[in-house]
């Protein structure tokens, strides 16, 4: 099946510590994305890439990196300089950036120890 | 439709009734819409897009209205199942400099009663 795979699903981090979520996509999708997601609120945009070795900061970068090696994966790493990380991560790709709707996947939950 | 703080607004219908979901958006630059569903512990589902260039758009069970004059969004789900109970929220996109943006709610928690 064509899809998103975000994985883990859990994660906990500890204190200094960083982390890498993965999310890798099989849709032939160009743009990719990672969004963050508390109670409440709307989805916030951490960082997206538009093709394959480029990718551009969005509203809430401070803290995060990515990278965007292969088309098919866009690693998101929430480093210990992200004082509050405990959230609920969505990755998304999308055909291009125009009028074409984001997939996402199914989410990785971190939390802290 | 619009939440505030920790709460998201809540429209509780009976199995088998028609739901209408509602979401003003920010921008009147806007050109491109989305609904989607989230259900607990998951990712956002696409469920329906409009382009402004349209008022009216249909799916399977689904019809997405765009009105432009007060900014406004709905989504309406006919015949409304169990399996609809879900939180709901609408995006929209809006140019920014040299590029688009997606712009998401915060959503509206459909309860559908059996």
């Amino acid at each position: 099946d064509g899809g998103i795979t975000q994985s883990p699903k859990y994660l906990f981090r500890k204190e200094g510590q960083n982390v890498t979520l993965s999310c890798e996509q099989n849709l032939n999708h160009d743009a990719m994305y990672w969004y963050r997601q508390d109670p409440g609120q709307g989805l916030r945009l951490i960082y997206y890439s538009q093709i394959v070795n480029d990718f551009q900061k969005g509203d809430i970068a401070e803290g995060y990196s990515v990278s965007r090696e292969k088309k098919e994966s866009f690693p998101l790493t929430v480093t210990s300089a992200q004082k509050n990380p405990t959230a609920f991560y969505l990755c998304a790709s999308s055909v291009g950036t125009g009028s074409q709707p984001q997939h996402f996947g199914d989410g990785t939950r971190l939390s802290i120890l | 439709g619009e939440s505030v703080g920790l709460h998201l607004p809540t429209l509780s219908v009976q199995e088998g009734d028609n739901s209408i979901i509602n979401c003003a958006y920010s921008n009147s630059a806007s050109d491109y819409f989305i609904w989607y569903k989230q259900e607990s512990g998951k990712g956002p589902q696409f469920i329906i897009d409009i382009r402004s260039n349209m008022d009216k758009r249909q799916g399977q069970r689904v019809t997405v209205l765009l009105n432009k004059t007060v900014k406004h969004l709905s989504l309406q789900i006919a015949a409304t199942q169990p399996g609809d109970s879900a939180v709901y929220f609408c995006a929209e996109k809006t140019p920014v400099g040299a590029t688009n943006k997606l712009i998401f709610g915060t959503g509206t928690l459909l309860a559908v009663q059996p």
